[in-house]
């Protein structure tokens, strides 16, 4: 059964950093394409980024709004999945969820963590 | 990247059939086949219905289907029951940012 644990969010000042893991299991982690998404209070779903796998590259991509604040990393030995939130701003309020990308070129979300919460507030 | 367009809200009776809309445009749910849909309980993890517009993953049930005409892909609850009453969000892959997703519905049960 795959099972994805997020962890590390928890309340920071604006301008703040923290680093969120995600924790994966029952698939093969390292050739897995895996994403973080996001939901702000009351909002809706917004995609954040995306590691591909080291087998065919490892490319990273980023949503305009996080682009050269966040970070998302893997580490394939340890089947865990990073998100490095630095410069923290009001609007990064939400839960973040860890993803897996399935289906045809990575195109859907097949299975999502229960989330952690990442309150930015003064 | 602007989110695809969802009706804020859809309810029915139990046993009834509905259907969630989600409109794009060329350059997402009318360029591609790539459109997926999402059921969010609270608190529970997100879980995917429908993937490439009408594939559904095993393990959802049947009462789930999907489809797509021009830029607006579609998602309907047959004999909708109680436990259908959650949000519901659409998803496509895009030719500028890999992802978007819709702007949620939420489906309440009557």
């Amino acid at each position: 059964e795959v099972q994805l644990v997020e962890s590390g969010g928890g309340l920071v000042k604006p301008g703040g950093s923290l680093r969120l893991s995600c924790a994966a299991s029952g698939f093969i982690f390292s050739n897995a394409w895996m994403n973080w998404v996001r939901q702000a209070p009351g909002k809706g779903l917004e995609w954040v980024g995306r590691i591909k796998s080291y087998a065919v590259g490892g490319a990273i991509d980023y949503a305009a709004p996080v682009k050269g604040r966040f970070t998302i990393s893997r580490d394939d030995s340890k089947n865990m999945l990073y998100l490095q939130v630095n410069s923290l701003k009001t609007e990064d309020t939400a839960v973040y969820y860890c993803t897996t990308s399935g289906c045809s070129d990575g195109t859907c979300f097949s299975n999502w963590g229960q989330g952690t919460l990442v309150t930015v507030s003064s | 990247q602007s989110a695809l367009t969802q009706p804020a809200s859809v309810s029915g009776s139990p046993g009834q059939s509905i259907t969630i809309s989600c409109t794009g445009t060329s350059s997402d749910v009318g360029g591609y086949n790539y459109v997926s849909w999402y059921q969010l309980h609270p608190g529970k993890a997100p879980k995917l219905l429908i993937s490439e517009v009408s594939n559904r993953p095993s393990g959802v049930s049947n009462r789930f289907s999907g489809s797509k005409s021009g830029y607006t892909a579609s998602l309907t609850i047959s004999g909708l029951q109680a436990e259908d009453e959650a949000d519901y969000y659409c998803s496509s892959y895009t030719s500028s940012s890999p992802y978007v997703f819709g702007t949620g519905t939420k489906v309440t049960v009557l």
